[in-house]
């Protein structure tokens, strides 16, 4: 059984807080990591594909990296507003055959004024 | 910006009814999903489609679940006689191209409550 890890389970901070978590994943048979933000009532939001080891994106406050030899990424938000909260989902892709994802149990961010 | 459609957001449905849950992926993407997420569990696959056949499916997907394309736009996935353990958010996703660097898109999802 593939285990993609997700933690914290669940985040609360304050508007204006920087704040981070972690997906972990077995670092063999790796061809990409997707993370995903999904706020209830609404579809899944993608936010990132990433495929590198090293590899660093960036979309707004929110930003992510990336190690396939220990097998993690992180997920930063700077200057967290209401508005991010929602749950964050990573999922791996470890077929490389374009056919499913194996997603973590997701961290659900909480940001309060 | 291009999205996934799904219909019905909610169904109640009785048990051992058939279900058909629908899908419009985004125009030109080629592959086509359907996951499901139990109340507090992970979300889990349950088959991609390509060129009008299954690629993938997992062993959730049984001989109770099918799925179509009926018509080159809908996607569809049936359930021939529902249980109670097929309670889940519902959730049909579709990518342009197969390669492991490009992005899934899902849809809002179909909440689906078997009684």
């Amino acid at each position: 059984i593939l285990n993609v890890e997700q933690s914290p389970q669940s985040l609360h901070v304050q508007e204006g807080d920087s704040t981070n978590f972690t997906c972990s994943f077995p670092s063999s048979n790796f061809y990409a990591l997707h993370w995903y933000r999904w706020e209830t009532a609404k579809s899944p939001e993608a936010l990132f594909v990433m495929t590198l080891n090293g590899d660093e994106k960036k979309k707004g406050r929110i930003s992510a990296t990336l190690n396939t030899k220990e097998g993690y990424s992180y997920l930063y938000i700077k200057g967290s507003q209401p508005e991010d909260s929602a749950t964050y989902l990573c999922a791996l892709d470890n077929t490389g055959t374009a056919s499913k994802l194996t997603f973590g149990t997701g961290t659900r961010l909480q940001v309060t004024l | 910006e291009p999205e996934v459609t799904q219909t019905p957001s909610h169904q109640v449905t009785q048990m051992g009814q058939e279900v058909i849950l629908r899908c419009v992926p985004i125009s030109n993407h080629l592959y086509f999903y359907w996951y499901r997420q139990i109340l507090g569990q992970k979300v889990e696959f349950l088959v991609s489609f390509y060129n009008n056949e299954i690629s993938e499916k997992s062993e959730i997907f049984d001989d109770q679940f099918s799925v179509e394309r009926p018509d080159g736009s809908n996607f569809t996935l049936k359930i021939r006689s529902t249980k109670l353990e097929d309670s889940a958010m519902y959730f049909c996703a579709s990518r342009t191209l197969g390669f492991s660097g490009n992005t899934i898109y899902f849809g809002e999802g179909s909440w689906l409550t078997v009684v």
